[in-house]
């Protein structure tokens, strides 16, 4: 089984300021990989930024890079140089192979 | 390079009716996943279909179902619609399973009354 725990339900950020989005989960899986999932407003989802867990370097996406803590199964993302286009819903996932857990989410705005 | 289509867009049912949702995979991809998202809710795994056989399932009773076809389209059918079934479906493909980037389409938003 597996959870997928995000606490902060909004968060607001300045426009070229960096912002850290925080994820919590929980697996019995050995095998696993975990993702940050952007949703902007009417628009699809889209894949920001993916660990494989059994790699300990921290992915990096261009702006975007994630803080992997196996032990404290913890996998925050931080966006750096914060855009008007990077307000949407973030969603923290973890999966294995078969299936796909994701967390309820984080709603993220962009201001001037 | 085509991406996921589904269809219908938006679609009004009646509790106790059956639906059937459609996706069309991005080119190549030979898995195809579906979720359920509730309002204000992240997706929630239904099962993902891997060339044509179902391979993962989440929380969801049988009256959820679902076909993959030779072109790795796919179908997701709910039979007896409760009011509770109301939510946007999403599909995904991906060129393997769930711990590969998967492609959303852009969902069906699905209303039982």
């Amino acid at each position: 089984a597996q959870t997928v725990t995000q606490s902060q339900p909004e968060m607001s950020v300045q426009e070229a300021e960096t912002v850290t989005l925080s994820c919590t989960y929980d697996t019995s899986e050995s095998n696993y990989y975990l993702f940050w999932y952007k949703q902007p407003p009417s628009r699809q989802m889209i894949l920001v930024i993916r660990q494989e867990a059994y790699k300990q370097q921290n992915a990096t996406e261009n702006r975007f890079s994630v803080n992997f803590q196996k032990a404290a199964k913890s996998f925050s993302l931080k966006i750096s140089d914060s855009q008007l286009g990077d307000t949407a819903m973030y969603f923290c996932a973890c999966g294995t192979a078969s299936k796909l857990t994701f967390g309820t989410g984080t709603r993220l705005q962009v201001t001037l | 390079e085509t991406g996921v289509t589904q269809s219908p867009t938006h679609l009004i049912k009646t509790r106790g009716q059956q639906v059937t949702l459609r996706c069309s995979s991005q080119s190549g991809h030979n898995t195809v996943s579906w979720y359920q998202q509730a309002l204000g809710q992240g997706p929630q795994f239904i099962f993902q279909y891997y060339r044509e056989e179902e391979n993962g399932r989440g929380n969801f009773p049988p009256r959820f179902s679902g076909l993959q076809f030779p072109n790795y389209s796919s179908e997701l059918n709910v039979n007896a619609l409760e009011l509770d079934d109301s939510a946007l479906y999403l599909c995904a493909s991906s060129l393997g399973g769930a711990s590969y980037e998967q492609y959303f389409g852009p969902g069906t938003r699905l209303t039982v009354t």
